[in-house]
């Protein structure tokens, strides 16, 4: 069965740092693998998408992957309070069966 | 645009009463999903669809049950609802079964 693992934290971080969320995934096939944000009694919300091994870099966000280690992370910079929030890290097989999600890490972003 | 919506945001139904939850996408995009969500179990797939009239279970489809018969409506049906259906429920949609996926608003469901 596909697994994917966060720390559930909370993760405290002080304004205008930088937030390092990690998540590893047990399926070696695993293709596609994203990173939603989800406010609390929200919907996830996309962030970040990754294929292939290195960094991605939009805005204050960077997803960086290691297939061979199995570990995608998201790098926030410039912290701010409103990116306090719940990160799920999701991973797909390259099927159609849709994404296996982690349970998340909750941030806290502490002004 | 609307993208996606989701009908009744918040239900409250008693033990072995049917309800259906609706989904409806404005985007055309040819893959939808169910998941719920519950504490300590995160985001799991119930069932999924890659078109009309194709459906395929997810990770927990028992006593769930779905048809597509439009491309943008991706209704889901707990025939005889439970309490451990008591869940938030949101529907995605996406172009693809392993690409970016998109979230409707959810819908909380209480079973009593």
């Amino acid at each position: 069965q596909k697994e994917v693992e966060q720390n559930s934290g909370p993760l405290s971080v002080p304004e205008g740092a930088i937030a390092s969320l990690n998540c590893t995934y047990s399926d070696r096939g695993s293709q596609s693998f994203f990173w939603y944000r989800q406010y609390s009694g929200k919907s996830p919300e996309l962030i970040m998408s990754i294929y292939s091994n290195g960094d991605k870099e939009d805005g204050r966000f960077t997803a960086q992957l290691n297939k061979a280690s199995q570990y995608v992370s998201l790098l926030i910079r410039d912290s701010q309070p409103s990116d306090s929030a719940t990160y799920l890290c999701a991973v797909s097989g390259g099927g159609a069966d849709g994404l296996t999600f982690g349970k998340g890490t909750h941030l806290i972003i502490q002004p | 645009d609307a993208g996606i919506t989701q009908s009744p945001r918040y239900k409250i139904t008693e033990t072995g009463r049917q309800v259906t939850l609706m989904c409806h996408q404005t985007w055309s995009h040819s893959y939808m999903f169910w998941y719920r969500q519950d504490l300590g179990h995160g985001l799991r797939l119930i069932y999924y669809s890659a078109a009309a009239d194709i459906t395929d279970k997810g990770e927990v489809p028992d006593g769930y049950v779905v048809s597509r018969s439009k491309t943008e409506n991706f209704p889901l049906t707990l025939e005889s609802a439970t309490r451990s259906q008591t869940s938030v429920y949101f529907c995605a949609t996406g172009t693809g079964g392993s690409i970016e996926q998109y979230f409707g608003p959810g819908t909380r469901l209480t079973v009593t």
